[in-house]
């Protein structure tokens, strides 16, 4: 069966510091990958989306980027965090682009830029 | 533009009553799903159920049911007998076909709570 793991769940980082964050997708290949961001009490943001490696769409202009060095592995990033990088971020996988295909998410990870 | 509208930020239902929550959604494609995910305190997002803008008749997984109405381009969740684990956020979401990513575009939620 397919799984997404996420991590950190949690990271305080400071101001103007760098950021990694990790997502893998077991069980499947050729996954679409997504990064996600909630900031508190809101909505769902698209981030950035994969469809295969080293391919990277960005939905908005902004201070992280993201890269897919595996077909499996999907990593954001920011090389200095300012305080409105804070949130909560999911990453998601997709397999077919069927309209019914649903978004599986992971766990996510708390953001709290200090 | 906003694609989905939640126009409810939070609601109260009372244990074991029924209660709608809103969603609207623009779109110009013939083609498109629409999701509704449910997201506990613990940030987990959890699918619940899925609407195919050619499926005729409305979704339905267990106490969970779909009012689609695509002539307004509504489509509300109905949960029947609520209970207490329902209380959390809920967002719709929606993919269309002209979409290469194949992502999802989500509302802002609604965070229901149920009162014992």
């Amino acid at each position: 069966s397919q799984t997404i793991h996420q991590w950190p769940a949690t990271l305080v980082q400071p101001v103007g510091s760098p950021l990694s964050l990790e997502c893998t997708v077991e069980g499947t290949s050729n996954p679409n990958l997504y990064w996600y961001r909630q900031a508190a009490g809101r909505g769902l943001q698209l981030l950035f989306y994969s469809v295969g490696i080293g391919q990277i769409s960005s939905e908005v202009p902004q201070n992280l980027s993201a890269s897919r060095p595996q077909d499996r592995q999907f990593i954001l990033s920011s090389k200095k965090l300012l305080l409105s990088d804070s949130g909560f971020y999911l990453c998601a996988w997709s397999v077919t682009i069927l309209t019914n295909e649903k978004l599986f998410f992971g766990s996510g990870t708390q953001l709290s830029v200090l | 533009a906003q694609k989905i509208t939640q126009t409810q930020p939070g609601m109260f239902v009372q244990e074991k009553e029924a209660v709608t929550l809103d969603c609207t959604y623009d779109t110009s494609d013939q083609s498109y799903g629409l999701f509704w995910y449910k997201q506990p305190s613990s940030g987990e997002m959890i699918f619940l159920i899925y609407q195919g803008s050619y499926d005729e008749q409305n979704a339905t997984e267990g106490r969970y049911s779909l009012n689609f109405q695509k002539a307004r381009k509504s489509a509300n969740l109905v949960i029947s007998a609520s209970q207490l684990g329902d209380s959390a956020m809920y967002f719709c979401a929606m993919r269309e076909t002209d979409n290469a990513g194949n992502m999802l575009t989500f509302g802002g939620g609604t965070r229901l709570m149920v009162k014992p």
